[in-house]
């Protein structure tokens, strides 16, 4: 059974520096997302990039945040320049279509650690 | 602001007994529910949706617009259902159907 993918596993950097994480969702998915989790709290959304564009994002997607769709197969969420507060786990999702009852298929995360 | 609340972050039962986890939405229209799971060291996972209507792995949610709330409930629960539980909804405001989550509540299950 297809599933999201998501590279690395675990990821430590020091504060200031930049860092992508990457994805790969289902082939024939259309809809693309991030959400995080502090450990802790709960999972928010980040932002949903659909047609190689945001189609939304939440006050948490800043500008030291982007997303992009380099080729035809990854989904990266990059981070300009980490800060402590950015420690968290960060969950790619995808979704064939668009409909608000659609199932949602999550990667296992990215464990990012910011020193 | 559309929020989900889970009141209860531990939820522990022995076998076999019933299992009531508890989710309140506020949101002053026709939002779309959901129960995620997350059985350990497994990924997120759809458990169910409130416009199915079905039951997967005996649990079942019913949407109470009145109380606002979307419990999820099993009468008889087993080992293999401890794992963190994650009400979420999505809405009609103009989003891309991205999620709403509680905080989930984690269920143990004793033997």
């Amino acid at each position: 059974e297809p599933e999201v993918t998501q590279t690395p596993s675990h990821q430590v950097t020091q504060m200031g520096q930049e860092v992508i994480l990457r994805c790969v969702p289902i082939s024939n998915h259309l809809y693309f997302y991030w959400y995080r989790q502090i450990l802790g709290q709960k999972v928010e959304f980040l932002v949903s990039f659909y047609n190689n564009e945001i189609s939304e994002k939440s006050e948490i997607f800043d500008d030291q945040f982007s997303v992009e769709r380099p080729d035809g197969s990854n989904f990266t969420l990059k981070i300009r320049s980490t800060k402590l507060e950015d420690s968290a786990m960060y969950f790619c999702a995808s979704t064939p279509s668009w409909s608000f009852n659609n199932e949602q298929f999550f990667g296992p995360g990215t464990r990012l650690t910011v020193l | 602001a559309q929020r989900v609340t889970q009141p209860e972050k531990l939820l522990s039962v022995f076998k076999g007994a019933p299992v009531e986890l508890k989710c309140n939405y506020s949101y002053s229209g026709s939002p779309e529910l959901f129960w995620y799971v997350q059985y350990s060291r497994q990924r997120l996972q759809l458990l169910l949706r409130h416009i199915s209507r079905e039951s997967i792995k005996g649990f079942t949610a019913d949407l109470n617009k009145g109380e606002t709330s979307f419990h999820l409930k099993k009468p008889f629960a087993q080992e293999e259902d401890s794992a963190m539980y994650y009400c979420a909804s999505t809405s009609y405001g103009g989003s891309q159907g991205n999620l709403i989550f509680g905080k989930g509540t984690k269920l143990s299950v004793k033997p």
